[in-house]
């Protein structure tokens, strides 16, 4: 079975500065994808990024960006420049690639954004 | 987020009573979840739904029920609540978005406190 695994249930990040979410993945599946989703305090789940197993360009959106190691099975989301309204709880997720499979959750990782 | 409702935005039950989560979509999307959203443990899949007329049993199904009777309405149904059962609900739907491109989008969530 997959499993998700986010090692850091708390961090920090000063203002303006550059922080990296941990996760890692393990899966006997060679197709799928993963996800970053963001939960402000508004309890709202937001997708921030998500990439393609098959793609071995990093995914980008603006000041977020992945760093996916396949081989590694490793999935780290980087905040560049982080803003206040960056501090919320950060999933990451995995699905595989057929019709029906489901989405799986890591626990979270709690970002504090320092003023 | 736009095309999926959820009813209540929150309830406080008694032990022992039952209760209905609703869920509404109006995207006409085939496939719907529900999870529990627990602190120090992420979202947990309760149940799904691959079409209308199926159900599936998700990681911790125990206590609750579903049905699917049609397209938009996912209700999920807790027929004899338990204090375990307090939590965070989000109801979420799959939508291949353009291609293989993908997404989960989630409801905003019902809070329940069971006493």
């Amino acid at each position: 079975a997959q499993t998700v695994t986010q090692s850091q249930p708390e961090m920090s990040v000063q203002e303006a500065e550059t922080v990296t979410l941990s996760c890692t993945y393990d899966t006997s599946e060679s197709d799928y994808y993963l996800f970053w989703y963001k939960q402000p305090p508004s309890r709202q789940m937001i997708l921030v990024i998500r990439q393609e197993a098959y793609k071995q360009q990093n995914a980008t959106e603006n000041r977020f960006s992945v760093n996916f190691q396949k081989a590694a099975k490793s999935f780290s989301l980087k905040i560049s420049d982080s803003q206040l309204g960056d501090a919320a709880m950060y999933f990451c997720a995995y699905r595989g690639q057929n019709r029906d499979d489901k989405i799986i959750f890591g626990k979270g990782t709690r970002l504090h954004i320092l003023p | 987020i736009a095309g999926i409702t959820q009813a209540p935005t929150s309830q406080i039950l008694a032990a022992g009573r039952r209760m209905t989560l609703r869920c509404t979509q109006d995207m006409r999307h085939n496939a719907m979840y529900w999870y529990r959203q627990d602190l120090g443990l992420g979202l947990r899949l309760i149940h799904y739904s691959n079409t209308a007329g199926t159900t599936g049993k998700g990681e911790v199904p125990d206590g609750y029920s579903v049905s699917r009777a049609n397209t938009d309405d996912f209700p999920l149904t807790l027929a004899s609540a338990v204090p375990s059962q307090t939590s965070v609900y989000f109801c979420a739907i799959y939508v291949i978005v353009a291609g293989d491109s993908n997404e989960q989008f989630f409801g905003p969530g019902t809070r329940l406190t069971v006493l």
